[in-house]
């Protein structure tokens, strides 16, 4: 079993849709856990960190469930410029090494 | 200053070229990456500097050595690279807690 498992998709969604994206992580004392958003041949942007309680920025709301050891990311009101790759990331905390999932690519369409 | 800057955004080099990548910040982050991500994968960790000491090798081929001058800089020295190893090299930085803020990259061409 991979460390983080991500649907690769693509997603094609229309414009004004609400996606949802999921992670599994596999490593149960993982401690840290962020969505992050790559454009083609850009860095990768951080998003959102991720808290049991779940946070909410704009359209964007992230959910964290440590007892199913999954992540995620809801987008409502889908835009255009949403069209990216997002990364599901996990980590033991501190500055060890984080784990990267495969991305998810989104296209949203007009 | 809320950025992590990298230069040079591209470099072309032959397999027997001695280059450096240089990557800064000032947001007093005390962790410091270097990673190299191909087309359609995700970013790989390669270095990882905490408190300007090496932390992490992720068993990466000496051709590739990096330096940490100070906690706002970082310098990845290249020698002798091959083809393969073309790609886009990140830098990030991170505060705390594994957030990490990645500069725009190098995008690396070995001929």
């Amino acid at each position: 079993r991979k460390e983080v498992e991500q649907d690769p998709g693509p997603f094609n969604v229309p414009e004004g849709a609400t996606v949802a994206f999921n992670c599994t992580y596999s490593n149960s004392a993982s401690q840290s856990f962020f969505w992050y958003r790559q454009d083609c041949r850009k860095e990768p942007k951080l998003l959102m960190s991720v808290y049991s309680s779940g946070n909410e920025d704009g359209r964007f709301t992230a959910q964290l469930n440590r007892a199913s050891q999954y992540i995620s990311l809801l987008i409502r009101d889908s835009k255009l410029s949403d069209s990216a790759t997002y990364l599901c990331v996990v980590g033991p905390g501190g500055y060890q090494k984080v784990t990267f999932g495969i991305g998810t690519k989104l296209q949203v369409i007009p | 200053d809320t950025e992590v800057t990298q230069t040079p955004k591209h470099l072309v080099m032959g397999m027997t070229n001695k280059k450096s990548l240089k990557c800064e910040q000032h947001m007093g982050h005390r962790a410091m990456y270097w990673y190299k991500q191909k087309a359609k994968k995700p970013p790989e960790l390669m270095f990882v500097y905490s408190y300007e000491k090496l932390s992490i090798n992720e068993s990466v081929p000496s051709r590739f050595s990096p330096e940490c001058p100070n906690s706002s800089l970082l310098n990845l020295h290249l020698h002798a690279l091959q083809p393969e190893d073309s790609a886009l090299y990140l830098c990030a930085s991170s505060p705390q807690n594994n957030e990490q803020f990645f500069g725009p990259g190098t995008r690396l061409t070995v001929l």
